[in-house]
């Protein structure tokens, strides 16, 4: 049974840095071809792909936001990390993990996690 | 980047009627395309992949056509629980993986 769960902070401030761990089971990201995707949605918006990476280390990021994303995986732990520095309020959204085999379609989801920028 | 655009925004249909929504990609992505269904509240699901193979556990009544820049997602017969947010998406030509802005099919 595949399954992803998001962790982090609920809340951060602008200019703080998040971070946001994506822990998964049912899967290895050691497995050829296998890739996780990080996609946000802010609210009663539409959904914006964000980063992959993939079983070789391979990363792939937003070209709007790529100076400030950055994935990384921990295949000992069936993790994978998100960070995104200099938050702003228009950050504020649902943060999304998910499966990608073979990088193509996100074939399961984890729940997502809130995510509210404000001083 | 290739740009996704999804039509029409908001589509009413009464239950037991057809649905059908569009989504054309700014370029070629072959059949790199998949549909997503998303319902308040909860993660989007994956309905197309291919763009016309049903995902698993997904009803008959979810089609899904097209190649190249024009394709479709048809509900052929509306139930009460297939009101929701649709989403297409390209994985052809990435980064970025790119989305469309949805379409809300609501109840007429």
């Amino acid at each position: 049974q595949v399954t992803l769960r998001e962790s982090g902070p609920a809340l951060v401030k602008p200019t703080q840095t998040l971070t946001l761990t994506c822990t998964f089971s049912g899967f290895s990201l050691s497995t050829s071809g296998m890739c996780v995707s990080w996609i946000r949605q802010p609210p009663g918006k539409a959904l914006e792909w964000l980063a992959l990476i993939d079983w070789d280390d391979d990363k792939y990021y937003s070209t709007s936001l790529k100076t400030r994303l950055t994935i990384s995986k921990d295949t000992s732990k069936n993790q994978v990390v998100l960070t995104m520095t200099n938050m702003d309020p228009v950050d504020t959204a649902t943060y999304y993990c998910a499966r990608n085999p073979y990088g193509g379609n996100s074939d399961y989801w984890g729940q997502g996690t809130l995510v509210t920028v404000s001083s | 980047e290739i740009v996704m655009t999804q039509s029409p925004a908001t589509l009413s249909v009464s239950p037991g009627e057809r649905a059908t929504l569009s989504c054309r990609a700014s370029q070629s992505v072959s059949s790199n395309l998949a549909w997503y269904q998303q319902k308040p509240g909860q993660a989007p699901r994956l309905l197309i992949y291919g763009a016309s193979t049903r995902a698993t556990g997904i009803p008959a009544r979810f089609s899904g056509s097209g190649s190249g820049t024009e394709f479709t997602l048809t509900i052929s017969s509306l139930q009460s629980e297939d009101f929701a947010v649709y989403y297409c998406q390209q994985y052809n030509n990435w980064p970025p993986r790119t989305f469309g802005q949805g379409t809300k099919v609501e109840i007429k």
